[in-house]
């Protein structure tokens, strides 16, 4: 168990949907990432938060929001949902920003399905 | 630009064989830190290792070990006695200004 807690850890929706994912990083870490893994694909980095402010945007589309709030919990929106969304979405959290020396540990990850 | 690359996209090894997935990178940066992760059936993604670029030692962790080359910008993962459950995908990490992952390297261990 890495401390980080995503839920919900699977949705269903339909086309043209809104949904919201959410991640509670391990305890005293700042740092909150999104990543996003197609089936047989690697990790595409979506974006970071530390201490409630953006710190670095990956690919991530403008359908796509985030935000870090004040307990540190970050939530993922995802909007006019298409068949490509469908994807594991991961949250980690590491102590710093940035990579530096500060590892990142991942929550189980949220399994998107749009129908 | 920071790039991560994994040239082995599968590989195989007999259980108790050893077996070594390869990694560079590209940086400019001089401190930074490199990371294998491994994601198995699961999907869970797990920390293996971690080195420190401005240390010479290279990190081991009970059967698995790296051979960190910095001054070839390469970082290799070193899987000894390998085991069924290491059959996962292993995804070699850099930690500078920003993160970075390469694009994995599925593993099999065949019993």
């Amino acid at each position: 168990d890495s401390g980080v807690t995503q839920t919900p850890k699977h949705l269903i929706t339909a086309t043209g949907q809104r949904v919201t994912l959410r991640c509670s990083p391990r305890s005293g870490d700042l740092s909150v990432y999104w990543y996003q893994q197609s089936l047989d694909q690697g990790l595409q980095f979506l974006i970071q938060y530390y201490n409630g402010e953006e710190r670095a945007k990956g690919n991530i589309l403008e359908r796509f929001s985030a935000q870090q709030f004040p307990d540190l919990h970050s939530e993922l929106n995802l909007s006019s949902l298409e068949l490509g969304d469908s994807a594991l979405y991961f949250c980690a959290s590491s102590a710093g920003t940035s990579g530096s020396s500060y590892e990142q540990y991942f929550g189980p990850g949220t399994r998107l399905t749009v129908t | 630009a920071q790039t991560v690359t994994q040239s082995q996209p599968e590989m195989s090894v007999q259980e108790a064989e050893t077996v070594t997935l390869s990694c560079t990178y590209d940086t400019s940066e001089n401190n930074y830190y490199l990371f294998w992760y491994k994601q198995p059936p699961s999907r869970q993604m797990i920390l293996v290792i971690r080195q420190e670029a401005y240390k010479q030692q290279n990190a081991t962790e009970n059967r698995f070990s790296v051979n960190f080359q910095k001054a070839a910008k390469s970082f290799s993962l070193k899987i000894s006695d390998s085991q069924l459950g290491d059959t996962a995908m292993y995804f070699c990490a850099f930690a500078g200004n920003q993160f970075y992952f390469g694009t994995g390297t599925s593993l099999t261990v065949i019993p």
